[in-house]
C-alpha cells in the first residue's frame, strides 16, 4: 500500500519550453501533496504544498508563476515548469499525504534537464 | 519544525545492526520523529515514526529517549541494500504536515 508514481521518471527538454510533472496516489486518496526539488548531492527542498481543490502554497522563493501545480483530483497533482531554463534543471519529487494517514509517502522522482 | 542532528556519515558491516543516532533537543511536546532514507537517485522511503514511545516495523526499530531530545534508528541487521542518506526529521502534526529535510547520515554498508 501507498504507493506514489510520477510521470515522466525523466525528461529533457529545450530551454523555453514548459514540462508538466504527474505525480498520482495509487492505492490512496491524497488530500494533500507536496513537491520537492532536489539539487546534485543536496538535500530536499520543499517547493510548495497542494491542497485538492485549492490553490497551491509555495514556500518562499519559489516562484509560483514558474512552477504551476494543479490538484485537481484526490489522486493527481501536477507540477509544469513553465519557460524552463537550464538552472530549473533538477530531481523534482512529489509526496502525498492520504486522508486518514500522517505520514508522507513519496514518488520516485523526475529528472529535468533543460538544455 | 525543530532542528535535527546527525553524524553525515558512519560505515556499517554486512549482517551488523547499524545504530543511526539523532539529537533534536528543542523537539516540542507535539512533534513526532520521522524517519526516512534516501537510496541514491531515488525518492525517500519512509521507515518509521515515533511520539514518545519506542516502535519496531518490519524495516527497523525506532528508539526515543525519555525526554525525548535525541532517538536512535536500529536496522537489526544491515545489507547492502541498505546503503543510503538516512534522514531524521520532526514534525508537528498542526504544521501543515510539512518535512523539512536536513542533510542526513550517509549510510554505507560494507561487505
Amino acid at each position: 500500500g501507498a504507493v506514489v508514481s510520477q510521470h515522466p521518471s525523466r525528461v529533457i527538454c529545450k530551454s523555453g519550453t514548459s514540462v508538466k510533472i504527474e505525480c498520482r496516489s495509487l492505492d490512496f486518496q491524497a488530500t494533500t501533496m507536496f513537491w520537492y526539488r532536489q539539487f546534485p548531492k543536496q538535500s530536499l527542498m520543499l517547493m510548495a504544498t497542494s491542497n485538492e481543490g485549492s490553490k497551491a502554497t509555495y514556500e518562499q522563493g519559489v516562484e509560483k508563476d514558474k512552477f504551476l501545480i494543479n490538484h485537481a483530483s484526490l489522486t493527481l497533482s501536477t507540477l509544469t515548469v513553465t519557460s524552463a531554463h537550464p538552472e530549473d534543471s533538477s530531481f523534482y519529487i512529489c509526496s502525498a499525504l492520504g486522508t486518514i494517514q500522517e505520514t508522507q509517502y513519496f514518488g520516485p522522482g523526475t529528472r529535468l534537464l533543460v538544455l | 519544525d525543530a532542528k535535527t542532528t546527525q553524524p553525515p556519515s558512519m560505515d556499517c558491516a554486512e549482517g551488523r545492526a547499524a545504530n543511526l543516532p539523532c539529537n533534536h533537543s528543542t523537539i516540542s511536546g507535539n512533534e513526532y520523529v520521522y524517519w526516512y532514507r534516501q537510496i541514491h537517485s531515488q525518492g525517500p522511503q519512509y521507515i518509521i515514526h515515533g511520539l514518545k514511545n519506542n516502535e519496531t516495523n518490519e524495516m527497523a526499530s525506532l528508539i526515543i529517549t525519555e525526554d525525548r531530545k535525541s532517538s536512535t534508528l536500529i536496522l537489526p541487521h544491515a545489507t547492502l541494500r541498505d546503503t543510503a542518506v538516512y534522514y531524521c526529521i520532526v514534525r508537528a502534526k498542526a504544521a501543515g504536515n510539512k518535512l523539512t529535510f536536513g542533510g542526513g547520515t550517509r549510510v554505507l554498508v560494507k561487505p
